[in-house]
């Protein structure tokens, strides 16, 4: 079945250093989703992605689907502290149906 | 608006026992999901229901998973016997699916924790 990697699984910085976590498929994808998951939490939706090359923005948090559109990339400018989370990228599979991405892990140190 | 509803939060259960897990989804999503968590790795889709029907159980272990959406709304998630390998955070997701907008988002209940002793 499709498979969705991310890496790198773990990242630890500094708070107020940068942050970016890529999300890489064997496949083409129709489009791509992002979402956090806080210690102990359940996730959260942050963006979905469906255009080849598409950059948005929230805050200090930039997405990017490559033009080929077979990965993704999310770099998080000026860590906080409450950045701390694991992140993971989904993509669509047939109707309605997501697949998950194994997930990098990030701990900021204050 | 009520987020997604899952219960118990914790289950603490013996190998070979059975637990279920329920699920209401947000009012009005005709899609719902059941996802296992394993610690430290990312969802793993179990059983996605449109409406009352199902569109894909391929990852479901059906020698002792069920599920069932009888109704289209609320479901529930059972395991009869349970393995150790089950201990895992079952994560119930809903979506307008077909019944509505969709944005790519899932939106997520707190899950049930379960271990199996």
């Amino acid at each position: 079945g499709q498979q969705v990697m991310q890496i790198p699984q773990y990242q630890h910085v500094q708070e107020g250093e940068d942050f970016t976590t890529y999300c890489n498929s064997s496949t083409t994808l129709s489009n791509i989703q992002w979402y956090k998951q806080r210690p102990g939490g359940h996730p959260v939706f942050l963006i979905q992605l469906v255009k080849s090359g598409e950059v948005k923005k929230q805050k200090r948090l930039t997405f990017q689907f490559g033009e080929a559109k077979k990965n993704s990339s999310l770099h998080i400018t000026a860590t906080q502290t409450t950045d701390v989370g694991t992140y993971f990228c989904s993509c669509s599979r047939g109707t309605y149906k997501y697949i998950f991405g194994t997930g990098t892990r990030l701990k900021v140190l204050a | 608006e009520a987020g997604v509803a899952q219960s118990p939060r914790y289950k603490i259960i013996e190998k070979r026992q059975s637990v279920a897990f329920w699920c209401n989804p947000i009012s009005g999503h005709a899609t719902l999901y059941w996802y296992q968590q394993i610690l430290g790795q990312g969802p793993k889709l179990l059983i996605q229901f449109q409406n009352n029907g199902v569109v894909d159980d391929s990852q479901l272990p059906k020698d002792r998973f069920s599920a069932e959406r009888l109704k289209g709304v609320d479901s529930t998630l059972k395991i009869q016997p349970a393995k150790l390998e089950d201990s895992a955070v079952y994560l119930c997701a809903s979506s307008p699916g077909l019944a509505g907008v969709n944005t790519g988002e899932l939106f997520f209940g707190e899950g049930s924790r379960l271990t199996v002793l």
